[in-house]
Parts: structure tokens; sequence; C-alpha cells
């Protein structure tokens, strides 16, 4: 079954906000990896969380990891229009080929 | 720095054509991989290859599809006799190594092939 399912499907907010995304997984992980798709382009890498870190920070991005829980969150600090794009939360096994995606969440920011 | 490259951006095929889609990683990566996406959905993985060999290809269906990485140029995903079912968009990643124990490096993606097929 699918890992790395991230929710809310679609996320609108006002331009200034916090935009917060989750993503739950169903295995064991060795990393977690978050990556941001704008309309027509290719994936662009932001964070990747280890299985034995909490939390790391990346600018306006904060990560958080929760192994117990099997989730994570994605925070986004005063949002801007530049931010409107698809998330994606990818779990990680031993190989990066072996990556597990989810369906993403669509951020909108409303200017 | 140049990043992945893929080309064409956009492919259309009428059905029984072949696609040929062409993948040039960053310089210095030396692991290739292609994923299909289709809208609203996430990417799934295709296949994995290395310098002149297939690793992994337990994403792709046999038949039809093959996927290759020479010692020289572009790793190619080529698509024979394609059906209404492979539009899609396919998208190249490159790393440049699969570290051990999971501490995998990031992906670097190229901007996709979008696959119609009329």
């Amino acid at each position: 079954s699918q890992q790395g399912e991230e929710d809310p499907q679609a996320l609108s907010i006002q331009e200034g906000e916090n935009a917060t995304m989750n993503c739950s997984y169903k295995t064991s992980i060795n990393n977690l990896q978050w990556y941001r798709q704008n309309s027509g382009r290719g994936l662009v890498h932001l964070i990747l969380i280890r299985s034995n870190e909490r939390e790391k920070h990346s600018g306006r991005l904060r990560v958080t990891l929760d192994t117990s829980k099997k989730s994570s969150s994605l925070l986004i600090t005063a949002s801007r229009a530049a931010d409107t794009a698809s998330y994606f939360c990818a779990t990680g096994g031993d190989s990066n080929y072996q990556l597990i995606w989810g369906a993403g969440t669509k951020l909108i920011i409303k200017p | 720095n140049a990043g992945v490259m893929q080309n064409p951006r956009h492919l259309v095929r009428r059905r029984g054509q072949e696609a040929r889609l062409r993948c040039s990683p960053v310089k210095g990566h030396s692991h290739v991989y292609w994923y299909r996406q289709l809208p609203e959905e996430g990417l799934k993985f295709m296949v994995y290859l290395q310098k002149e060999n297939i690793i992994d290809e337990s994403g792709m269906p046999k038949e039809r599809f093959s996927a290759e990485f020479p010692k020289e140029g572009p790793s190619i995903l080529r698509i024979q006799q394609v059906v209404r079912g492979d539009s899609a968009a396919y998208f190249c990643a490159s790393s440049p190594s699969n570290t051990d124990r999971g501490l995998g490096s990031p992906l670097h993606f190229g901007n996709g092939t979008r696959l119609t097929v009329t």
C-alpha cells in the first residue's frame, strides 16, 4: 500500500500566513525527504531528514519527524505567492530508488 | 552547472508508434532514475540505472518498455507501440551516489517529458 501519504490534499491560505502539511507512512524508514513541484516542472528537493533526527530547518522551512507516529510535517512560515506549488514527501529505504512518493499537497497562496 | 536535461519537453505519438525520451544527468552523476507521473498523483518508480547497467527495473512494464544508460550519451527511455494509457509525464532524476545504510542523497530532477498518445 502507498507510503508517504500527504494531507491535506489541497491547502489555500493568504500570503503571509503559515502553511503546514503532513505526511504519514507505514513502514520503517531511514530518511524522509520533502520536494516541491511547480506546475509543469520537475521536483525540487527541499529537505532530507534522517530517522534519528526530530527537526530540521532551512530558511522559512521547518520539518519535523515523529518516528513513533510514523509522521512528518512541513511548515512554511510567512508564505509567499511563489510558494504556490505541490509538495511531496518521499520515504526512503536502503536506496534512493526505493523512495516511495505520496500524492502530494497542492498549496495555493492567495495574494 | 547544468541540471538534469530532458528532451523533448512534449512528445505526441499516435498509437503504435515508438516514443524515445532522453535524459542527460547532472555532470558527474552516475545514477539515473526514471519516474512516471499521472495528473494529480505522485511519482511511480520505473527503473534505476548506473552507467551501462540496469540496477532495478521492477517498476517498468516488461513489454514495450526499455531503458539504457550508455557509457557515452544520455539515458534513453524507450516505449514501443505506444498506447493511450502510456500518456503521462515522465521524469528523470540523477544523484551522485547511493550511499549505503539508506543515507540517500537528494535527487535532482529534470522538467520532464509530457507524452501524449493520440
